[in-house]
């Protein structure tokens, strides 16, 4: 069975503050895939990052950064000095090698106040 | 830069009626998906198709059938709309040459109520 659990319903930081949003996620396959997506109001599911299992090395891209572990099935994704931009809603996803779908966590709801 | 548009942003339709949802995609992706996103559930599969002419169930396909007779186009179909498919309905496609584990893009995404 494959599994993805996003804890954080929604959080709310004020702009420039740090913000994690965590992700957990439950499979059998040795081999799978991991990813964000951020769902800003238009709608539309904008991609991130996409990581295999068996790169456990964190990734930054600007003020993005992701701490991917195997060791707790967890793939968090930081933002740093966030910005009223960042506001919407963060989808983790995740597929097995082999599985034919994506599965998805329920999103974290993320507000940005200025 | 991937692109892919679904026909309608909004839609309103009663019990009853037959609905149809366009997704095109413009970068020659041989993958098509059908979503629909529910507050607290995530995005679930509807069906997916790997080549003209192919589908294959997702993990909620009751309601719904799926047409895909060109590349570009995959078409969602609700034979007889029910209060109960008021959604948020999202395409998306990838590239093929790699299998489901692709990166998926995805539309814009039609919120439809079924009245």
């Amino acid at each position: 069975a494959q599994k993805v659990t996003q804890a954080q319903t929604e959080i709310s930081v004020v702009e420039k503050e740090d913000v994690t949003l965590d992700c957990v996620y439950e499979t059998r396959d040795t081999t799978y895939y991991l990813f964000w997506y951020k769902q800003p109001p238009s709608g539309e599911l904008v991609f991130l990052i996409r990581r295999n299992s068996f790169d456990e090395q964190n990734e930054i891209s600007g003020r993005y950064s992701w701490n991917f572990q195997k060791s707790t099935s967890s793939f968090n994704f930081t933002i740093t000095a966030s910005q009223v931009v960042d506001s919407a809603v963060y989808f983790c996803a995740l597929i097995g090698a082999g599985a034919n779908n994506l599965f998805f966590g329920t999103g974290t709801r993320l507000t940005v106040i200025p | 830069d991937v692109k892919v548009t679904q026909s309608s942003r909004y839609l309103v339709k009663r019990t009853g009626e037959k609905v149809f949802l366009e997704c095109v995609q413009d970068m020659d992706h041989e993958n098509m998906f059908w979503y629909r996103q529910d507050p607290g559930l995530g995005l679930r599969l509807i069906y997916f198709s790997y080549d003209v002419k192919m589908k294959e169930k997702g993990d909620i396909p009751e309601g719904y059938s799926v047409s895909r007779e060109k590349k570009e186009r995959f078409s969602l179909i609700l034979e007889s709309a029910s209060t109960n498919q008021t959604s948020m309905y999202l395409c998306a496609s990838s590239l093929g040459t790699g299998g489901p584990q692709e990166t998926q893009y995805f539309g814009p995404g039609t919120r439809l109520l079924v009245l």
